[in-house]
């Protein structure tokens, strides 16, 4: 079964770097999404990506966060400066059609010193 | 406004027995999926229903929607091990693009 691959799947980073973290979605999936799962706490929405552009985004995805598709297949998720707070587990989603499910990748933990 | 909250938070259970977890959600939805997380790892799909259906199987799992309570349940049947997780609903909107999820329900099968 096809699958949504995610790198790195562990990312340490000290406070103020930038960090892209990258997807490949499935192949024939249109809609991407990123969300993080703060330990212990509920999977979050960050953002939502249809046709090359932001569908929605969250409160969370303020100026630092950056999405974009540059070669047509990865999606990747960019912080520009990582705070402490950004400390997180990343998960990338992807889905084809409106009522088909978001498969999820494996996730991305990222901690930030 | 919250959506997809789930209880037990925590159920712990004997192998063989079934397993019941509830959730609640606040507005309309086009459907409600459910998630099953094992520590540390990623979210699998367990079974999407639509609004419009009110009841889905796969294999040990059943899924009810009543859009009227706005609830949904999963029962998992003859447990095992190997279902020790964290389960979690999700409710889509078609006003939106996000999956909004709950707190989860985790589950603990004992052998």
């Amino acid at each position: 079964e096809p699958e949504v691959t995610q790198t790195p799947s562990h990312q340490v980073t000290q406070m103020g770097q930038e960090v892209i973290l990258r997807c490949v979605p499935i192949s024939n999936h249109l809609y991407f999404y990123w969300y993080r799962q703060i330990l212990g706490q509920k999977v979050e929405f960050l953002v939502s990506f249809y046709n090359n552009e932001i569908s929605e985004k969250s409160e969370i995805f303020d100026d630092q966060f950056s999405v974009e598709r540059p070669d047509g297949s990865n999606f990747t998720l960019k912080i520009r400066s990582t705070k402490l707070e950004d400390s997180a587990m990343y998960f990338c989603a992807t889905r084809g059609d409106f009522n088909q499910p978001q498969h999820f990748g494996d996730g991305t933990r990222l901690s930030i010193l | 406004s919250q959506q997809g909250e789930e209880d037990p938070q925590a159920l712990s259970i004997q192998e063989g027995e079934n397993a019941t977890m509830n959730c609640s959600y606040k507005t309309s939805i086009n459907n409600l999926q459910w998630y099953r997380q094992n520590s540390g790892r990623g979210l699998v799909h367990l079974i999407l229903i639509r609004s419009n259906e009110r009841e889905k199987h796969s294999g040990r799992l059943r899924v009810t929607l009543d859009t009227s309570k706005k609830s949904s349940s999963l029962l998992i049947t003859a447990s095992r091990a190997a279902d020790t997780a964290s389960y979690f609903c999700a409710t889509f909107r078609s006003n939106d693009y996000k999956l909004s999820f709950g707190a989860g329900t985790t589950v603990t099968v004992r052998a």
